[in-house]
């Protein structure tokens, strides 16, 4: 079967980094999406990545590498706004996103 | 405003009841889809439609019909509702199916079926 695993919480302070991890195994590859959704809020579109490596925007960043399965989010001189959850979701092989549960944020002061 | 405008905000339903949840976007999207959200799992894709006059079914179909008679609108219809029914749905779309722009979310509908 198909399946993306996220860590359920993290928590992080005010100022730090952060870097939640997505492992996937899917039927084909075509592309990672990052999500962020805040409590009773649709989701909003962070980043995409198709090739190995790093794209970076502003205070988010986003890795991949597909020999591993494996990505992760970077957030960077987190604020308290930053508390949300990010999902992460895979394009498989029939162009259907896949969804991880989503890693719910907790920033502290 | 150009997005995804999804009616009702909220609705509590009588089990047994049939409802139609409204979905319309003003992007010219092609592809548009229909999420469940539950505590603990992730999105799952009910059904999908990839242009006008086509449709598909996701992950999680049964017990729920989707048309798409135009390209902005997508209503998705529970014909008898019960209790598992209840969930967030998310209403979505995308100018293609491997979009790389991402996907643009309504702001959902709770569910409540009683």
């Amino acid at each position: 079967g198909q399946n993306i695993d996220q860590p359920t919480e993290m928590t992080a302070t005010e100022g730090a980094i952060v870097q939640i991890n997505c492992t996937y195994q899917t039927s084909g590859f075509n592309g990672l999406f990052w999500y962020q959704q805040h409590a009773g809020e649709a989701p909003t579109f962070l980043s995409y990545n198709v090739l190995d490596g790093l794209e970076e925007k502003g205070r988010f960043s986003s890795f991949l590498s597909r020999s591993k399965g494996y990505s992760y989010l970077l957030l960077k001189e987190l604020q308290m706004k930053d508390s949300a959850s990010y999902l992460c979701a895979v394009v498989d092989s029939n162009y259907q996103l896949i969804w991880g549960a989503g890693t719910k944020l907790i920033i502290k002061p | 405003i150009a997005g995804i405008t999804q009616a009702p905000t909220s609705q509590i339903l009588a089990a047994g009841r049939r409802m139609t949840l409204r979905c319309t976007q003003d992007m010219r999207h092609n592809a548009m889809y229909w999420y469940r959200q539950d505590l603990g799992l992730g999105l799952r894709l009910i059904h999908y439609s990839n242009t006008a006059g086509t449709t598909g079914k996701g992950e999680v179909p049964d017990g729920y019909s989707v048309s798409r008679a135009n390209t902005d609108d997508f209503p998705l219809t529970l014909a008898s509702a019960v209790p598992s029914q209840t969930s967030v749905y998310f209403c979505a779309s995308s100018d293609s199916q491997d979009a790389p722009g991402g996907y643009t979310f309504g702001s959902g509908t709770r569910l409540t079926v009683v």
